[in-house]
């Protein structure tokens, strides 16, 4: 049973260059989040998604683009990374309507751009 | 818009010891209240949830918290902490209606020896 499942765990990048971060949840949920976690500021939403085919911004989505095309994948994005975009990354899924019974985390991504 | 303060940055407690972190919410309803657990280097873990009724809710690992509409809080106490409990712990809000969990600053607590 693995929940949900972040790829990769780490990763360097050089500013401006671009990359993926893939989420999989095997839980056969609608809604898929992604927050970036920084020191002192707890999680912060960047994009999320309601359900296959659907995204929408969430608090912080300036840098980062997303998509749902299939409904247990969640991509995030980055296509020219910035130092201010180091962090970690971390995807959720839950039940559509059942959003009050709490989210499953992955592990995260930690991103450092340099 | 709905938001989540945890005061307390940091807190040090001896093991053994009873903790109390507080959370305060500001939302127009009663919302969904949560906390989160974050191991070093882990991704996060629910602790416990409350959505209605008993005001008293336990969760996990020993964790109980209570819900205080008067004071719009849902603080995290346990009786008896253990070396093991050191992690960030985190509040969240669920609006009743919405679909995304808000999360406070974070707890971070260290236990002493």
């Amino acid at each position: 049973n693995a929940g949900v499942t972040q790829t990769p765990k780490f990763r360097v990048l050089k500013t401006g260059q671009s990359m993926t971060l893939l989420c999989a949840q095997d839980m056969n949920h609608e809604y898929m989040y992604w927050y970036r976690q920084d020191p002192g500021m707890g999680l912060r939403l960047i994009h999320y998604s309601v359900g296959e085919g659907t995204t929408a911004k969430g608090e912080v989505p300036d840098g980062y683009n997303v998509s749902r095309l299939k409904k247990q994948n969640f991509l995030l994005g980055l296509e020219s990374a910035a130092p201010s975009q180091t962090s970690v990354y971390f995807c959720a899924s839950s039940s559509a309507g059942q959003g009050n019974y709490g989210y499953t985390f992955g592990s995260g991504t930690r991103l450092t751009v340099v | 818009a709905q938001s989540v303060t945890q005061p307390d940055i940091h807190i040090t407690v001896s093991e053994g010891a009873s903790l109390e972190l507080r959370c305060n919410y500001s939302y127009g309803a009663t919302p969904y209240l949560f906390w989160y657990v974050q191991s070093p280097g882990q991704g996060l873990q629910l602790l416990l949830k409350y959505f209605s009724g008993d005001t008293l809710v336990q969760g996990i690992k020993g964790f109980e918290a209570e819900f205080k509409r008067s004071q719009s809080s849902f603080n995290l106490r346990k009786p008896s902490v253990h070396w093991s409990d050191a992690a960030e712990y985190f509040c969240a809000v669920f609006p009743g209606g919405g679909n995304k969990l808000t999360f406070g600053t974070g707890t971070q607590l260290k236990v002493e020896l």
